[in-house]
């Protein structure tokens, strides 16, 4: 079954500088990914979402990009400011989504 | 905006108690999802239901079970509640396939059963 991981590590860096998660899976290639949004106390909010065919997606400061030779999704979030703090999930599947365990990102002033 | 609202915020029960958690979308969306989340083990789906009175199980559906008796309101039961059902349950509602049309969240029912 396929499995997406994650950096479980938190990621600190300081404000103004360009934030990079990354989101590795293990078995099929997906269709597309999507990379959501959390807050602490509440629940997931959607961001972003790439297809296969697409190399790369922006919105405004972020932008997703999809390798599928490596398996991997890299998110960026450039001139990251503080209120980026959160944790950012992948989560890849058609009806029933699988998720990644996230990775808390600190922008620090 | 999509709006899903999960009835409480806090809850605390003791084991073997039944309970309830009870969600609802104001957009007319097919798709409703449960989900629990744990440290380290991430999202995992419980059970979803595509339309009224339909339900699929999801990666663990083991000890709990559905109802979907209107298009809006998706409830999820817990029949006996375990410790190990100490968690945060999220509910979530999207049109369609999520290819196209990504889940809307509720903010999640932290369930603590003593």
């Amino acid at each position: 079954s396929q499995k997406i991981e994650q950096n479980s590590e938190a990621l600190n860096i300081q404000e103004g500088k360009t934030a990079t998660l990354t989101c590795n899976y293990t078995n099929y290639s997906p269709a597309y990914l999507q990379w959501y949004r959390q807050d602490p106390g509440r629940g997931p909010v959607f961001l972003l979402l790439i297809r296969e065919n697409e190399k790369e997606k922006r919105k405004e400061r972020l932008k997703v990009t999809f390798d599928t030779t490596l398996k991997q999704s890299l998110f960026h979030i450039t001139a990251s400011q503080p209120a980026d703090s959160a944790t950012y999930l992948c989560a890849e599947g058609g009806n029933k989504l699988t998720f990644g365990t996230g990775t808390q990102l600190k922008v620090e002033l | 905006d999509v709006k899903v609202t999960q009835s409480s915020r806090y809850l605390v029960k003791r084991t073997g108690e039944k309970v309830f958690l009870e969600c609802v979308q104001d957009m007319d969306h097919e798709n409703m999802f449960w989900y629990r989340q744990d440290p380290g083990l991430g999202l995992r789906l419980i059970y979803f239901s595509y339309d009224v009175k339909m339900k699929e199980k999801g990666d663990i559906p083991e000890g709990y079970s559905v109802s979907r008796e209107k298009k809006e309101r998706f409830s999820l039961i817990l029949e006996s509640a375990s410790t190990n059902q100490t968690s945060m349950y999220l509910c979530a509602s999207t049109t369609g396939s999520s290819y196209n049309s990504p889940l809307h969240f509720g903010n999640g029912t932290r369930l603590t059963v003593t």
